[in-house]
C-alpha cells in the first residue's frame, strides 16, 4: 500500500481567491490522480497527472480553473482559482502503485469550504 | 458508457444484523470490481476487490461476488457492528493507459445501532 498525506486537511475560503491543495506519496510513483467529491456525492475524476507530462483534464473541467503540478515521483498539487461557493467539496488524490496496476489509494481528503 | 449502480440509503441496521448493499454494472467487457468504504472524516479504503468473474472478494468479514451473469457486485456481512458505519462506494475500473480508471457509484451510507 502507499500513505498519502494532504494540506491542507480543511480550509474556509472566500469567494474569488484561490487554493493550492498538496498531495505527498510516500513512494515513487507515476499515476497520481485528483478527485471531487461534492456534498453527500460520489467521486468525480478531475484530472490524472502523470510525472513527466501535461495533466490529462476530464471532460468539465479545465486547466484555468484546476492547475495541476506534478514536479516529481512524490508529490502533485492541486489549486482551485477563483473560488465560488460551488466548489465547496472535498478534494482527494490517488495514486496507482506501478505493483498493482488494479487498485487505488486515497489520500485522507481536504475539506474546502467556499464562502 | 460505463456505469455503476448502488442501492440508495442510507441504510439502518442494527448491531449483528445482516447487511446487503446491491451493486450492478454497465460496462464493455469485464471491469475489475471494486467496494471502497470512508469513515467519516475520512478519505477512501479499499475494502475489496474482484478482478474477474466468479471472483470473490473478502475482508474484515465482509465479502462481494463478481457475477458475470447478473453483472453484481454486491456487497454483504453477516453480522454488523457500530462500527462499521460510514459510506460504501462501490466502482468499477475500465483498464485505461496501464491502469484501473474508476467509475464510482453514487454510495451508500450505512448507520448500524447499538
Amino acid at each position: 500500500s502507499a500513505v498519502i498525506s494532504q494540506k491542507p486537511s480543511r480550509d474556509i475560503c472566500q469567494r474569488g481567491t484561490s487554493l493550492t491543495i498538496q498531495c505527498q506519496v510516500d513512494s515513487q510513483v507515476t499515476m497520481m490522480f485528483w478527485y471531487r467529491q461534492q456534498p453527500g456525492q460520489s467521486l468525480t475524476l478531475i484530472a490524472t497527472a502523470n510525472q513527466g507530462s501535461e495533466a490529462t483534464y476530464e471532460s468539465g473541467f479545465v486547466i484555468d480553473k484546476f492547475p495541476i503540478s506534478r514536479p516529481n515521483l512524490t508529490f502533485s498539487t492541486l489549486t482551485v482559482s477563483n473560488m465560488s461557493p460551488e466548489d465547496s467539496s472535498i478534494y482527494l488524490c490517488s495514486v496507482v502503485l506501478p505493483s498493482s496496476y488494479n487498485e487505488q489509494f486515497f489520500g485522507p481528503g481536504t475539506r474546502l469550504t467556499v464562502l | 458508457g460505463n456505469s455503476v449502480t448502488q442501492m440508495e440509503g442510507p441504510v439502518t441496521l442494527s448491531e449483528e444484523a445482516f447487511l446487503t448493499i446491491n451493486c450492478t454494472y454497465t460496462a464493455t467487457g469485464y471491469p475489475s470490481l471494486f467496494w471502497y468504504v470512508q469513515y467519516p472524516g475520512e478519505g477512501l479504503q479499499l475494502l475489496l476487490k474482484a478482478t474477474k468473474a466468479d471472483d470473490k472478494g473478502s475482508n474484515k468479514g465482509f465479502e462481494a461476488t463478481y457475477r458475470k451473469e447478473t453483472t453484481s457486485f454486491h456487497l454483504e456481512k453477516g453480522s454488523v457492528q457500530v462500527s462499521d458505519s460510514a459510506v460504501y462506494f462501490c466502482a468499477g475500473g475500465a483498464l485505461s493507459g496501464g491502469y484501473n480508471k474508476l467509475i464510482f457509484g453514487a454510495g451508500t451510507r450505512l448507520a448500524v445501532h447499538p
